[in-house]
């Protein structure tokens, strides 16, 4: 099986821009999460999406949203951007549907924010 | 909230040493609990888990047993390789739940 893909592996924006994240999860896998990774924060829980409905959200402020469509493929957008969200984004994808699950991860998105 | 605390390292060490991160945890429940590799520019790998107390997950040398009377997932290797440098996350995930929590992580230097 292939793993979890995500693009683009390298992004530059600047300040007050907006920017997509793509994550195609493992093939039959139903449940994307996402991380933010940052030296200083470590990894932080973004959000969890099962079967195109968003299950749980981190504390991040609302400019971070996602989305996942009807073949499990997720998107991460946010908005405003600001230099403290240059990040490595990292997205995890599980088999569902409930109860605790090994999350495999993709290589990640680094977004560098000028 | 549930919350993981391991040893942040850095942790240098030479080749064929033996290697222990400490891994502690706090949480509500009963969670399932992991390591996970990441090497230099990749994303994260699974290492081993276990899911229930007294469970050892292995793999590729690495040893961890679930305490729960200690709360403690310490992760081990008898003889570490110049290959296993690379930063180690400790996390766990609570049974009801689909939301990971990691420690800081642990980078490991392994110097021939």
């Amino acid at each position: 099986k292939a793993g979890v893909t995500q693009t683009p592996r390298y992004l530059i924006k600047t300040r007050g821009q907006q920017v997509t994240l793509s994550c195609s999860p493992i093939s039959g896998h139903r449940s994307v999460s996402w991380y933010q990774q940052t030296p200083g924060q470590g990894l932080q829980f973004l959000f969890e999406y099962f079967s195109e409905t968003q299950r749980n959200k981190g504390n991040f402020p609302g400019r971070f949203s996602g989305r996942q469509f009807s073949n499990s493929r997720s998107e991460m957008n946010v908005s405003t951007l600001e230099l403290g969200d240059s990040a490595l984004y990292l997205c995890a994808s599980s088999s569902g549907p409930a109860g605790p699950d090994t999350q495999y991860f993709g290589p990640g998105t680094r977004l560098t924010v000028l | 909230g549930d919350s993981v605390t391991q040893m942040e390292g850095p942790v240098t060490l030479s080749e064929e040493a033996f290697l222990t991160i400490n891994c502690t945890y706090t949480a509500t429940g009963y969670p399932s609990l992991f390591w996970y590799v990441q090497y230099p520019g990749e994303g994260l790998q699974l290492l081993l888990k276990a899911t229930k107390a007294d469970d050892k997950g292995s793999n590729k040398g690495f040893e961890a047993t679930y305490r729960k009377e200690t709360t403690s997932f310490h992760l081990e290797k008898g003889s570490v390789q110049v290959s296993d440098s690379a930063v180690y996350f400790c996390a766990l995930i609570e049974n009801y739940g689909q939301n990971f929590v990691f420690g800081p992580g642990t980078r490991l230097s392994v110097l021939p």
